[in-house]
């Protein structure tokens, strides 16, 4: 089945600890995209990719890092500079930069303790 | 700065009747207006696109408008079930602001009472 796969679901890190999140699709498409949903608010896009080994921040970039190395994977680190990090992370991804439906995958839900 | 606003309030609607969302964005014109469901606790799933030269576009019991005088979306479900319960989010383009993104608001939960 092609998707969009997250992983893990949960996750459940100590105040002061990087963690990376997995996003991997084999949809074969371009661009990705990560995104932090907090509950009542809309999706906030932290930095999105349109072709391998080049991406771009996005609105609340600071307190995160990325890398597209290759074009199934775009994993996200959390860092310890996120003042905020407990929240509901989103990957997504289209076909190119030209097209703007996304395909999102489950969802992993950090907690930061 | 660009805004969407949906309704905020949840939506409350019989079963069988339309239930009708609403997207108003303001100091901006997108070329493609979406919709997306999201469910509780999983990712977000397109709907439909519409461009801004289509006032309407139909997939199923699905019904979208696009209106840029008024800079308004309605997002219309027919003959609704409570399976059409959930969070659903409208989302613009941002490629007239030379913007490979798009912004999402922050959706409006629709709930069909059996």
């Amino acid at each position: 089945d092609g998707g969009i796969t997250q992983s893990p679901k949960y996750l459940f890190r100590k105040e002061g600890q990087n963690v990376t999140l997995s996003c991997e699709q084999n949809l074969n498409h371009d661009a990705m995209y990560w995104y932090r949903q907090d509950p009542g608010q809309g999706l906030r896009l932290i930095y999105y990719s349109q072709i391998v080994n080049d991406f771009q921040k996005g609105d609340i970039a600071e307190g995160y890092s990325v890398s597209r190395e290759k074009k199934e994977s775009f994993p996200l680190t959390v860092t310890s500079a996120q003042k905020n990090p407990t929240a509901f992370y989103l990957c997504a991804s289209s076909i190119d930069r030209d097209s703007y439906e996304q395909y999102f995958g489950p969802g992993t839900r950090l907690t930061v303790t | 700065s660009q805004k969407i606003e949906q309704n905020s309030e949840a939506l409350n609607i019989q079963e069988g009747k339309t239930a009708t969302l609403t997207c108003n964005y303001t100091n901006y014109s997108p070329a493609y207006l979406q919709w997306y469901r999201q469910d509780p606790g999983r990712g977000p799933v397109f709907l439909l696109l519409i461009r801004e030269n289509e006032k309407e576009k139909r997939k199923e019991r699905l019904k979208v408008t696009f209106n840029t005088t008024l800079k308004q979306s309605l997002f219309h479900i027919t003959a609704s079930q409570p399976a059409d319960s959930a969070t659903y989010l409208c989302a613009l383009d941002m490629s007239r602001n030379r913007d490979d993104k798009i912004i999402f608001g922050k959706g409006t939960r629709l709930h069909i009472l059996p």
